[in-house]
């Protein structure tokens, strides 16, 4: 069965700096992956997806994430975190021979110090 | 777009009591999810629905939860008798599941805290 595992548990940087918050998945098919955010008290936003297509996902608000096979790896970083980006992150696998269900990660609290 | 619609957003009650929350997917999805959340056990998915049809419930607690869709507007997700632990965010989502995407879009959530 397909698996993802988040890195870390929360994640603090400054404003202004780099935003990189890891995630190895497990699924020996060819998986779709996406990021999901949550700000505190809302619902799940999609954030970006890879479906086979190009390995380097552009997603909304500057965030963007690199599909590595050979690393089974697919982190999310943005160039210059913003105070709006301090939320709860999450790495989701799907996998096609199990249904259209999602696997979530256990999620990263992104902490963005002023 | 409305986008997936969740009602009530906050639910009070106290043991024992019926609870039912509702959903009404995104116009023209196929697939309806609905998942708890709490801070101990974290986003659960607890059944799904294809076509109207429920697929996989195995992630229903037990047999105090129900969940229908009667039509492909519409779903309902209840609990009787609910308990305290049955506290938590409960989300609605809906995906079309066309080959290749399988994106889910989330509701608001209701936040059910049983007395």
């Amino acid at each position: 069965a397909q698996s993802v595992t988040q890195l870390d548990s929360h994640v603090s940087v400054s404003e202004g700096t780099p935003v990189l918050l890891r995630c190895n998945y497990s699924s020996s098919y060819s998986p779709s992956l996406f990021w999901y955010v949550q700000h505190p008290n809302k619902g799940l936003q999609l954030l970006l997806k890879y479906t086979s297509a190009a390995t380097l996902v552009k997603g909304i608000n500057g965030f963007e994430a690199e599909f590595k096979k050979s690393e089974t790896s697919f982190h999310l970083t943005k160039p210059s975190a913003h105070m709006s980006d301090a939320a709860e992150y999450f790495c989701v696998v799907s996998d096609l021979r199990y249904g259209n269900k999602l696997v979530f990660g256990a999620g990263t609290i992104l902490r963005v110090k002023s | 777009d409305a986008g997936v619609i969740q009602s009530p957003r906050h639910e009070v009650t106290e043991m024992g009591q019926e609870v039912t929350l509702r959903c009404k997917p995104i116009s023209g999805h196929n697939s309806l999810f609905w998942y708890r959340q709490t801070m101990m056990r974290g986003l659960e998915l607890l059944i799904y629905f294809n076509n109207n049809v429920p697929i996989d419930d195995s992630g229903m607690p037990e047999d105090r939860f129900s969940a229908k869709m009667p039509n492909a507007s519409f779903s309902t997700l209840k609990i009787q008798p609910s308990e305290p632990r049955d506290s938590a965010v409960y989300f609605c989502a809906s995906s079309l599941a066309t080959s290749g995407s399988y994106e889910q879009y989330f509701g608001p959530g209701t936040r059910l805290t049983v007395t």
